[in-house]
């Protein structure tokens, strides 16, 4: 099956930098990868995702890009401020009722 | 709209009891899961549902059961608490599988003494 690596595990930043925080998967045929953000104490929710036709998203301050050679994508994090702070996910899925596959989390920390 | 819903938010049990945890949603979505997410091992899938009726095993299904008898309802079953399943549980639902956003519910942190 999928696997799904993340890193870096934890990660501090100061206000108004960019933060990085990569995946790297297995599964060649892998399609779908979304990013989830959760606050402490809160429900993960949806932030971004792209799918494999395309190699960069973007939203605001928030960008996915995606590298299917290498198989890794990224969440990039530009300007970051306090309510950055939280726990982010990535995950792959080929479809084709194979559920996604999340990574191991990264807790993002962002110092006044 | 209370999207999706889980009870209950927190429960104690020994080791042996047995517990429900209920999940429901209002969005009318076909697809179900329930997640378990444990300390540096992010959100790992426990059992699905592709619609009324239908239940499958994700990645970590020992120890659980679920049915899903009602479209807006999942439930979660352990029926004989074991330590190891110390953890919090989301539920989710999306409207598309596999490659569609899922709307979890806030949690179930469940300790087994």
């Amino acid at each position: 099956g999928e696997n799904v690596e993340q890193h870096p595990s934890t990660l501090s930043v100061q206000e108004g930098d960019s933060a990085v925080i990569k995946c790297t998967y297995s599964d060649s045929a892998s399609n779908y990868f979304p990013w989830y953000k959760q606050e402490l104490g809160k429900r993960p929710q949806l932030i971004i995702d792209i799918r494999s036709n395309v190699g960069e998203k973007k939203d605001q301050r928030i960008a996915v890009t995606l590298n299917k050679t290498a198989k890794h994508f990224s969440l990039h994090i530009t300007e970051t401020q306090p309510e950055d702070s939280a726990v982010y996910f990535c995950a792959a899925s080929t479809g084709g009722g194979n559920k996604l596959t999340f990574g191991t989390g990264t807790q993002l920390k962002v110092e006044l | 709209n209370a999207g999706v819903t889980q009870t209950p938010k927190f429960r104690v049990l020994k080791t042996g009891q047995s517990m429900t945890l209920l999940c429901a949603q209002d969005m009318n979505h076909e697809y179900m899961y329930w997640y378990r997410q444990d300390p540096g091992m992010g959100l790992r899938l426990i059992h699905y549902s592709v619609g009324e009726g239908t239940t499958a095993k994700g990645e970590v299904p020992d120890g659980y059961n679920v049915s899903r008898l009602k479209k807006q309802n999942f439930l979660l079953g352990l029926e004989s608490a074991a330590p190891s399943q110390t953890s919090v549980y989301f539920c989710a639902s999306s409207f598309q599988p596999d490659t569609g956003e899922l709307f979890f519910g806030e949690g179930s942190r469940l300790t087994v003494l």
